[in-house]
């Protein structure tokens, strides 16, 4: 199976902030990496997808980047409503795995 | 518009089997493959399975093989998860979800409300 590793597990940002995460699959995985956010209690929501497709109705402050091994992404400004777990997942083979979540808190 | 309505909360006991439901609307529904993905308490996600309700495809996580049955129901658009031989370990949320579109079938665009299932004796 396909691990795929994120970097951080959480950090503290403040509103206004420039926030970047981090993704490391163990293999090759082209572009078929996605961006998640789950907010407290609710399910997880698609940022992006296939590394950098912004979905549609996402604040374009979202924004992905990599390719291969190595993916990121970053929130340009945090905004409040931004406070959620970031996950990422593989979709290049199944078993489709995800990331660990990178917990995002109010400094 | 797109909409995923799973089946209500369950306690089981350990060695039970549990059956969740997963009510698709606004959509054709045999385009679309149909995901599980769960959620222990306090943890991350977990992919457990895909199904496609053309019943072309069904694929599940080699950890769920031999528990995991994904089945439907074309008449009512629902989609169903069963998991057998519950243990403690199974306590979640599970969660349906949808591919974004037939293209990236494995991002996942859309996710039903998710069902509790709580395994307890």
């Amino acid at each position: 199976d396909i691990q795929m590793t994120q970097s951080p597990s959480s950090l503290s940002a403040s509103v206004g902030d420039r926030v970047t995460i981090t993704c490391r699959a163990s293999e090759y995985i082209s572009a078929s990496l996605n961006w998640y956010a789950q907010r407290r209690g609710k399910a997880p929501e698609l940022l992006i997808y296939t590394a950098s497709k912004l979905q549609g109705g996402v604040p374009s402050r979202f924004s992905g980047s990599g390719y291969g091994t190595d993916f990121t992404l970053t929130i340009s400004g945090l905004q409040p409503e931004d406070f959620a777990t970031y996950y990422c997942q593989q979709s290049y083979f199944p078993p489709l795995t995800f990331g660990g979540g990178t917990k995002v808190e109010i400094k | 518009q797109v909409q995923l309505v799973q089946s209500g909360a369950e306690v089981k006991g350990p060695g039970a089997s549990v059956k969740v439901s997963c009510e698709t609307s606004g959509y054709t529904f045999i385009t679309y493959y149909i995901h599980w993905v769960r959620q222990a308490p306090g943890q991350g996600l977990e992919w457990m399975g895909v199904f496609d309700p053309t019943g072309s495809l069904t694929e599940s996580a080699q950890k769920f093989q031999g528990r995991i049955t994904m089945s439907r129901e074309t008449s009512t658009t629902t989609v169903y998860m069963e998991l057998s031989s519950l243990r403690s370990e199974d306590t979640a949320v599970y969660y349906c979800a949808r591919g974004r579109d037939v293209t990236y079938a494995y991002s996942i665009g859309y996710w039903g409300q998710g069902s509790l299932v709580t395994v307890s004796s």
